[in-house]
């Protein structure tokens, strides 16, 4: 069963925009990572955020945390055509496992 | 090798089959997973490996699966007796040290498709 859930699950918008993740989870968790996959290809980890801690910043990448809420959110600014891939947010939780959710999936438009 | 590397990158077979995927991980990494994804899904967990031994084979879906891990290195998922609804993107892992602990390095995945 997936641990992390995303939302929307897919987004489309417009070079220059922001793009907003959101991730939702069931149970405590140690951190949670955010990945990024293009079409037809492996995962690539973007940033990894733990569970004291609430904001991280990456480049153009934003990502918050709220345990209370159980839910994280990836903010991309200034998108570009490039940034059109799938995100999927993965959480480890106490049983030391990673566990991936369904993925948003985001278009660019140039 | 400078990143995980997967092989076939593309296998077609035939129902009632056997296949065997190959992952080589990044050098020195202790650590590895194999995922399995369906098309335009979530990554789904098989079996992970601290060294050679796998402590967590809860994900892998019936007995017409296996994997092993030989040396710390290179590790082989076999599949039995493939069925249709074995087709997916199988997808290799690997980290530094302890389990789940930071980020995992993917490889490109092996794309099974189940005829």
């Amino acid at each position: 069963s997936q641990q992390g859930e995303e939302d929307p699950q897919a987004l489309s918008i417009q070079e220059g925009e922001n793009a907003t993740m959101n991730c939702s989870y069931k149970t405590s968790i140690n951190n949670l990572q955010w990945y990024r996959q293009n079409s037809g290809r492996g995962l690539v980890h973007l940033i990894l955020i733990r569970s004291n801690e609430r904001e991280k910043h990456s480049g153009r990448l934003r990502v918050t945390l709220d345990t209370s809420k159980k839910s994280s959110s990836l903010l991309i600014t200034a998108s570009r055509a490039a940034d059109t891939a799938s995100y999927f947010c993965a959480t480890r939780d106490a049983g030391n496992m990673l566990t991936f959710g369904g993925g948003t999936r985001l278009m660019v438009k140039p | 090798g400078a990143g995980v590397s997967q092989s076939p990158s593309n296998k077609v077979t035939e129902k009632g089959k056997d296949v065997e995927l190959r992952c080589d991980p990044i050098s020195g990494h202790t650590a590895l997973y194999w995922y399995r994804q369906s098309l335009g899904q979530g990554l789904e967990f098989l079996i992970y490996f601290q060294g050679n031994s796998a402590p967590d084979k809860s994900g892998l879906p019936s007995d017409r699966f296996s994997a092993e891990r030989t040396g710390g290195s290179v590790s082989t998922l076999t599949i039995q007796r493939t069925q249709q609804e074995d087709s997916a993107v199988y997808l290799c892992a690997s980290s530094h040290g302890g389990a789940w602990t930071g980020e995992l390095f993917f490889g490109e995945g092996s794309r099974l498709t189940v005829l």
